[in-house]
């Protein structure tokens, strides 16, 4: 389909490994964010890309969080050194900033991770 | 990080009957929005409100932007089985009367119906 999508589905690691999440969003969508969801929780803001502007990094919780967004499309998330509290959903959205004042943020399905 | 204080947590109700969530935020914002989420899948917007005062209806959903730009509702009229799921409130503060930009969440609000 060509909605956002995320891989893998489900990631289970060891506590104090590195793992990377991946997000491809909707063709020609310009923004792009990353939120977690914990169990139980609403989604929390981690960080967001909107073309070629410096990335808002103000959600994310740690040095051991990062991500990068590889020409203009695909993101990657990145956890260091992981610990069971990073155990969440991590939902990616994407949106068109067109030249209207309006953006509808789509969301993918998620990643699943668990840190044992 | 911030979130909005969303109320109730969750809610059993019969099919047929009408269903009321608000959320409620100590600061303002520009655009209120209204998800649901089904399981395994990412949130999926309802509705989106960018005028304090706005009520918006999409079919069996009715949705309103508090005046005060602090407050928003959901009512869901006449339930039906597929509501079932988790509902969110979101509110974006944008800048410059835009509405782009991060997402703050509600806790959610579990919602299940019996047939």
């Amino acid at each position: 389909g060509a909605g956002v999508s995320q891989s893998p589905s489900n990631k289970v690691t060891e506590k104090g490994k590195d793992v990377e999440l991946r997000c491809d969003p909707i063709s020609g969508h310009t923004a792009l964010y990353w939120y977690r969801q914990s169990l139980g929780q609403g989604l929390e803001f981690l960080i967001y890309f909107q073309g070629n502007s410096a990335p808002d990094k103000s959600g994310l919780p740690s040095d051991r969080f990062s991500a990068e967004r590889t020409g203009g499309s695909v993101s990657t998330l990145t956890i260091q050194r992981t610990q069971q509290e990073d155990s969440a959903v991590y939902l990616c959205a994407s949106s068109l900033r067109s030249a209207g004042l309006k953006e509808t943020q789509y969301f993918g399905p998620g990643t699943r991770l668990l840190v044992l | 990080g911030q979130q909005l204080n969303q109320s109730p947590q969750s809610m059993f109700i019969q099919e047929g009957e009408d269903v009321s969530m608000n959320c409620t935020s100590s600061s303002i914002f520009n655009t209120w929005l209204w998800y649901k989420q089904d399981p395994g899948e990412g949130p999926v917007l309802l509705i989106a409100l960018y005028k304090a005062g706005e009520l918006t209806s999409n079919g069996r959903l009715t949705a309103q932007f508090g005046i005060t730009r602090k407050d928003s509702f959901l009512n869901i009229s006449a339930s039906i089985p597929s509501d079932v799921g988790i509902y969110f409130c979101a509110g974006q503060k944008g800048a410059g009367g835009t509405s782009y930009g991060k997402l703050t969440f509600g806790q959610g609000t579990i919602l299940t119906v019996h047939p």
